[in-house]
């Protein structure tokens, strides 16, 4: 199972909306709406901030939103703040009843 | 409050073995499936495979097919990953990770156990 494809990187200025996107195939994003993203701080364990596409955590700020559309998954961060800054990965469900993340995004705020 | 503890770090030379724990509370054990992820330094998180701690029932990613075990042990809320031929690629922090009652994510996470192979 290759894994879902991410941009390597993402930059945007506090208070900016930015989108980091997913790309998966009809194995596994598009087919499934079990997709998830994570929040990952240098030297910390990930943290979920979307599931079931679009389903946030209680605790996760309403300022991040999950969408799909075909094969591709997008995370949204509006209103963006410097402690948004992190690395972020998708995940999602595959027909052979596995699971399998995408490569991550480094978020940049400047 | 929920809680995963991992075992500590470790070192183990090329062709050992390394079993990690990760000791659940704060709920019931059997109701949750056990993810465990790695991730190597500098690198990306990566799947390894999910245990049903009901039933014992296990589902690997490919790559890891015949080189992984998962277990558990009902009677202390333990989930076990041990990963055999070890070479210097298996370098990474090994996290166990609940699964969000079956959709597929999770909600909680152990706080990692380093592995180190080395000569």
């Amino acid at each position: 199972q290759s894994a879902l494809t991410q941009p390597a990187s993402v930059s945007g200025s506090p208070g900016q909306t930015i989108t980091i996107t997913c790309s998966g195939t009809n194995s596994d994003v598009g087919n499934y709406n079990y997709v998830s993203w994570y929040q990952q701080d240098p030297g910390k364990a990930p943290k979920l901030m979307i599931y079931y596409v679009t389903k946030r955590p209680s605790g996760v700020s309403n300022r991040f939103s999950g969408s799909k559309s075909g094969n591709t998954a997008s995370l949204t961060i509006s209103g963006l703040q410097a402690d948004d800054e992190a690395d972020y990965y998708c995940s999602s469900y595959t027909t052979s009843d596995r699971w399998v993340f995408g490569g991550g995004t480094k978020l940049t705020v400047l | 409050q929920v809680q995963l503890v991992q075992s500590a770090a470790e070192v183990k030379k090329p062709g050992a073995s390394v079993k990690v724990s990760c000791k659940s509370s704060g709920y019931t054990f059997t109701n949750y499936h056990m993810h465990w992820v790695r991730q190597a330094p500098g690198q990306g998180l990566e799947w390894m495979g999910i245990i049903n701690p009901d039933n014992g029932g296990t589902r690997f990613a490919q790559r890891f097919r015949g080189r992984v075990t998962m277990t558990r042990d009902t009677s202390t809320s333990t989930d076990y990953m041990e990963l055999h031929s070890l070479t210097s690629d298996d370098t990474a922090i090994y996290y166990c990770a609940r699964d969000k009652s079956g959709n597929w994510c999770v909600d909680y996470w152990g706080q990692g156990s380093l592995v180190t192979v080395s000569s």
